[in-house]
């Protein structure tokens, strides 16, 4: 079945500053690759996703790319806030099957 | 707000007990997924339906079942709790899947989850 390893597991950047998440699969047929972002005792929201079609994707500070050959897919954020830091979540899925979360990277902005 | 709601939010019992948890998916939906997320951990998948039916299973203990209803409503049934199975509970809903070319996961909600803590 499907693998995926997420790192850093945590991450501390200045205010400002970019922070890059890295994520790897190991199933060649995901083609479904979300981002979610957990603050602390809420819900999983999803911030950006990217389907097996496309090589990149951007949504104002964030953008997320994917290399097949290689099996990875990364999450940009630019110009870092406070409110950015948070539970930062991947995981990928092949055809219809269920998500397979990475165990997440603990990100923290520092004003 | 998800759209997706679940109660209770939070749930104290003891070891050897049985709780149900309740989750009511976006409007439209028909899938609904259960994940446990223990401290500090990841999301485990433990089981899907679509539309009634088992979809898929993960990581689901047989001391827990659940079941999706014709108002498709879920219900997670987790019974001789153990003191290991204290997590927070989510649901998440998505909907039909696009029936074009390469079928994909269609987006996942979450719901705000059950914190379950067992004694």
């Amino acid at each position: 079945g499907e693998n995926v390893e997420q790192h850093p597991s945590t991450l501390s950047v200045q205010e400002g500053d970019s922070a890059v998440i890295k994520c790897t699969y190991s199933d060649s047929a995901s083609n479904y690759f979300p981002w979610y972002k957990q603050e602390l005792g809420k819900r999983p929201q999803l911030i950006i996703d990217i389907r097996s079609n496309v090589g990149e994707k951007k949504d104002q500070r964030i953008a997320v790319t994917l290399n097949k050959t290689a099996k990875h897919f990364s999450l940009h954020i630019t110009e870092t806030q406070p409110e950015d830091s948070a539970v930062y979540f991947c995981a990928a899925s092949a055809g219809n099957t269920p998500l397979v979360f990475g165990k997440g990277t603990r990100l923290s902005v520092i004003a | 707000d998800s759209g997706v709601t679940q109660t209770p939010k939070h749930l104290i019992t003891a070891t050897g007990q049985r709780v149900t948890l309740r989750c009511s998916p976006r409007s439209g939906d028909l899938s609904v997924y259960w994940y446990q997320q223990s401290l500090d951990q990841g999301l485990q998948f433990l089981i899907q339906y679509y539309n009634g039916e088992e979809r898929a299973k993960g990581n689901i203990l047989e001391r827990f079942s659940a079941q999706q209803f014709p108002d498709l409503h879920s219900e997670l049934n987790l019974s001789s709790l153990e003191l290991g199975d204290s997590a927070l509970y989510f649901c998440a809903s998505s909907g039909i899947p696009e029936a074009s070319g390469d079928a994909y996961q269609e987006t996942q909600y979450f719901g705000p989850g059950t914190r379950l803590l067992v004694l």
